[in-house]
């Protein structure tokens, strides 16, 4: 199975912009990259997802590098609410699970 | 819309003993995927179940088995509890045809002593 690796923790101060790294060097051309991120006693929860260009959505925007090796969350103003593990996955378009890592866990310093 | 409710919230088990886990999936979603979370670490992929059969399976001994429901709720069971189970049990729905966005409940905590 790919893998990806990501840092164990960051740290940003509120309102500032966040961007939180993920290498996977052996996606495959089917393998989409999703981020899901889990807030304290709860499950997690979809933040985005990409193939090869970069996306945006109301939570964050996906940075994609050209060759798939590697991807980029952007929080573009983080509060405190944003205080989380995120995780990257890849997930084949044809699989029916998730491999989750461990995950980096982001502190929002006010 | 009503989201993804598990129950219960928590468990005290002996080891040896066996445990069922509940879980309701949202509404319109009628593919299910269970996951076990160890403390300080991501959740693991169990198995997940897709218009009531087993529609793929992770890294998880046969004691660990499940069912869906024609409603598409869905039970995870383990046989012969170990102290190692002890874990935050996490359900997920969605849609197959969307197949994108897992929805999480918010686990069932099992603790086996």
């Amino acid at each position: 199975d790919a893998k990806t690796t990501q840092p164990n923790s960051m740290e940003s101060n509120e309102e500032e912009p966040v961007h939180l790294p993920c290498n996977h060097s052996t996606i495959s051309g089917t393998d989409y990259i999703h981020w899901y991120r889990q807030l304290p006693s709860q499950g997690p929860e979809y933040v985005i997802h990409g193939l090869t260009s970069n996306v945006n959505n109301r939570m964050a925007s996906l940075a994609i590098a050209e060759d798939r090796k590697s991807s980029t969350l952007i929080l573009h103003r983080a509060t405190l609410r944003d205080a989380a593990v995120y995780y990257c996955i890849l997930r084949d378009v044809r699989g029916n699970d998730m491999r989750f890592g461990a995950g980096t866990r982001l502190t929002v310093k006010p | 819309e009503t989201g993804v409710t598990q129950s219960p919230t928590h468990l005290i088990k002996t080891r040896g003993q066996q445990v069922t886990l509940r879980c309701s999936s949202q509404s319109g979603h009628n593919t299910v995927s269970w996951y076990q979370q160890a403390l300080g670490q991501g959740p693991q992929f169990i198995f997940q179940y897709y218009r009531e059969e087993e529609n793929g399976r992770g890294n998880f001994p046969p004691r660990f088995s499940g069912l869906q429901f024609p409603n598409y709720s869905s039970e995870l069971n383990v046989n012969a509890l170990e102290l190692d189970d002890s874990a935050l049990y996490l359900c997920a729905s969605s849609s197959q045809l969307a197949g994108v966005e897992q929805f999480f409940g918010p686990g069932t905590r099992l603790t086996v002593l």
